[in-house]
């Protein structure tokens, strides 16, 4: 069964830092992966999709990086921005469906 | 804006009560997904559905039941409401044997049973 862990759970940073959040999952058998924002008491919004063929997906100030063999992803956030205050899920195909399997989330918090 | 589309937001239900969500996308996705959200908890899947008149069970499906009578809507049902149930749900799409274009979530259903 596939499982999804997201490093750390919350993390506070000032104003204009980069940025480094990180997930992992358990079966390297994927064809992609797909990294969300949820704003409080909202639904889910697609960052950015890589496929297994790819090793990055960029847009604007994010970069997401996969490493299928090591079973891991993580989401750089450049110039960091108060609008950026979300949480961030990543999620992965299950094994043999589409079903998505997603991490607890990393809430982010961008002080001004 | 096309998209996934469900109502209602919000809805408190007394136990024992049964409702539908309602979910409706338009953009041609033969594959859709309910799934729920608790605090601190990620997403768990309750039932998907891979075309129309195709459904089959996710990874917490007791209390629920689903149908899939055309390619839009994928409504969800709860029989006799129960505290456990108390959670955010939320309709997906995505197109079928790719996941090319990845998978598009609606804005939720935050249901309440007291």
């Amino acid at each position: 069964k596939q499982e999804v862990t997201q490093i750390p759970a919350a993390l506070s940073v000032p104003e204009g830092e980069n940025l480094v959040l990180n997930c992992s999952f358990t079966d390297s058998a994927i064809y992609n992966l797909q990294w969300f924002r949820q704003d409080p008491g909202k639904g889910l919004t697609s960052l950015l999709l890589i496929q297994s063929s790819q090793r990055e997906q960029t847009s604007g100030r994010l970069n997401a990086s996969l490493d299928k063999s090591s079973g891991r992803s993580t989401l750089y956030i450049a110039a960091s921005q108060p609008g950026d205050s979300a949480t961030y899920l990543c999620a992965v195909p299950g094994a043999g469906s589409y079903q998505l399997t997603f991490g607890k989330g990393t809430k982010l918090s961008v002080i001004p | 804006n096309a998209g996934v589309t469900q109502t209602p937001k919000f809805r408190i239900l007394k136990i024992g009560q049964s409702m539908t969500l309602q979910c409706a996308q338009d953009m041609n996705h033969n594959y859709m997904y309910w799934y729920r959200q608790d605090p601190g908890m990620g997403l768990k899947l309750i039932y998907y559905s891979v075309g129309a008149g195709i459904t089959d069970k996710g990874e917490v499906p007791n209390g629920y039941n689903v149908s899939r009578s055309t390619t839009e809507d994928f409504p969800l049902r709860l029989e006799l409401a129960a505290p456990s149930q108390t959670s955010v749900y939320f309709c997906a799409s995505s197109y079928p044997g790719q996941g090319t274009d990845g998978y598009t979530f609606g804005s939720g259903t935050r249901l309440t049973v007291v």
